[in-house]
């Protein structure tokens, strides 16, 4: 099982900041089968990005991925409001092993 | 409107048995993957099963594996999760989640539903 660490754990910005969070695969991630989603209190998950940085239909420009291999980072350039939340990453090279980080808390400072 | 809505969550017993539904609406449910993933409260998300747009293929994590069966009607546009020999460790939201791939499984989630809470508890 490929073991996805997010950090850091809880990030305080302000509105109009970067945020750049990060995740580290235990193993090579097979061809960058990597995934972020976004998720409010009270919600679903919500996709934001599948492979490593491509982003989903209708998620704005201000949220982009990159990385390769083992790490990987999801970068927010500047905040809204409504960006902040808690956010995973997930792996979905290995067929049917699909594995999620922890998440990252994204909370107003 | 593209929609996935849970329901059949509730309150069993350790050693006891549910069934969850998902049943979608606004797109057409045979061309696609179908997973649940679960939260347990206050934690974050585990991935538990999937079944491939004709239910050819399903695939388990090793936690449920032999206790859960994923199932899909798509006629009724409706996927099915049925929990078996149920743990407190399964105490969790579980959501339905649609899987892009079309005819085959990509391992990730474009829409999730809102989810159903599953109590186990004696």
């Amino acid at each position: 099982e490929i073991v996805l660490t997010q950090s850091p754990g809880t990030l305080s910005l302000s509105p109009g900041e970067r945020a750049t969070l990060s995740c580290r695969a235990s193993q090579s991630v097979r061809n960058n089968y990597l995934a972020w989603y976004q998720q409010k209190p009270g919600q679903a998950p919500s996709l934001l990005i599948s492979g490593a940085s491509s982003r989903a239909a209708g998620i704005p420009d201000r949220f982009s991925g990159s990385g390769s291999g083992t790490d990987f980072t999801l970068t927010i350039s500047r905040l809204e409001p409504e960006d902040f939340a808690v956010y995973y990453c997930q792996q979905y090279g290995r067929s049917s092993l699909y594995s999620f980080g922890q998440g990252t808390k994204l909370e107003i400072k | 409107q593209v929609q996935l809505v849970e329901f059949g969550g509730g309150v069993a017993q350790p050693g006891g048995s549910l069934r969850l539904s998902c049943a979608v609406s606004g797109f057409t449910l045979s061309r696609y993957g179908m997973h649940w993933v679960r939260q347990a409260p206050g934690k974050g998300l585990e991935w538990v099963a999937v079944m491939s747009f004709d239910g050819s293929d399903d695939y388990y994590a090793d936690s449920v594996k032999g206790r859960f069966t994923i199932s899909r009607d798509n006629s009724k546009n409706t996927v099915y999760l049925q929990m078996s020999s149920l743990r407190v460790e399964d105490t969790a939201a579980y959501y339905c989640a649609r899987d892009p791939g079309g005819w085959y499984i990509a391992g990730y989630f474009d829409l999730w539903g809102r989810g159903t809470l599953v109590t186990v508890s004696s």
